[in-house]
């Protein structure tokens, strides 16, 4: 079984400049999720696709976008970069529909975001 | 608005003793409440969870209970290890009828564990 995989893992980018990271989920998930963890908080749910499209979406601008493949694997784009975007960005995978254990998402190490 | 919360920074805890981490939440609508475990330069790990119609969760040396009327859940290891040593953050989640999925996990600010010698 492939785990959650993320590329890159560090990136440096400068303010109003325009990034995309990746995610490839673990094999047999169909669902990828998006949290931004900044210093010292929980992650926090940016949004989710699902079959191809945005399966809700958390308190954050459009300017951060993504997109789900037919191989389930996903990307997330942030444009017009901001200080505060630097953050480490996590990408989950889960499985639904499916029993209630399908809630439990599975994360990849992370794309550490610098923005200066 | 902190849905989810975990109310103390860290904890030290003797290996062998009990580690109590606890977590309290706001909102009645969540369904499902799951606990990750994070090392450094890693994501988050799963490691136990729990429905909401249920009290108790018991996984090895790892159980999670919960009390609906308090809004509050607690994730117990017992013995502990050095290796239980990380972040451990307290996450819910709701299910959404109209698509059967469960879009997103509501996580707290997590809670240092460190298992001494």
């Amino acid at each position: 079984e492939t785990g959650v995989t993320q590329s890159p893992t560090h990136l440096i980018k400068t303010r109003g400049q325009q990034v995309t990271l990746r995610c490839s989920s673990q094999s047999g998930h169909n669902t990828v999720s998006w949290y931004q963890q900044a210093l010292g908080q929980g992650p926090q749910f940016i949004f989710q696709y699902y079959r191809e499209e945005e399966n809700g979406r958390g308190n954050f601008p459009p300017r951060f976008s993504g997109l789900q493949f037919p191989n389930y694997s996903s990307e997330l784009n942030v444009n017009a970069l901001e200080l505060d975007d630097s953050a480490l960005y996590l990408c989950a995978s889960s499985l639904y529909p499916g029993p209630l254990s399908s809630y439990e998402q599975y994360f990849g190490p992370g794309t550490r975001l610098t923005v200066t | 608005d902190q849905q989810v919360k975990q109310n103390s920074p860290s904890l030290s805890v003797q290996e062998g003793r009990i580690s109590i981490l606890n977590c309290d939440y706001t909102n009645s609508m969540f369904d499902y409440f799951l606990w990750y475990k994070k090392y450094p330069a890693e994501g988050p790990t799963f490691l136990i969870s729990i429905s909401s119609i249920k009290d108790k969760n018991e996984d090895g040396r790892f159980t999670v209970f919960l009390n609906k009327s308090a809004k509050h859940l607690s994730l117990h290891i017992v013995p502990s290890q050095p290796g239980d040593s990380a972040v451990y953050f307290c996450a819910a989640i709701t299910w959404q009828m109209t698509t059967g999925t469960a879009s997103k996990l509501t996580f707290g600010t997590g809670t240092r564990l460190q298992v001494t010698l």
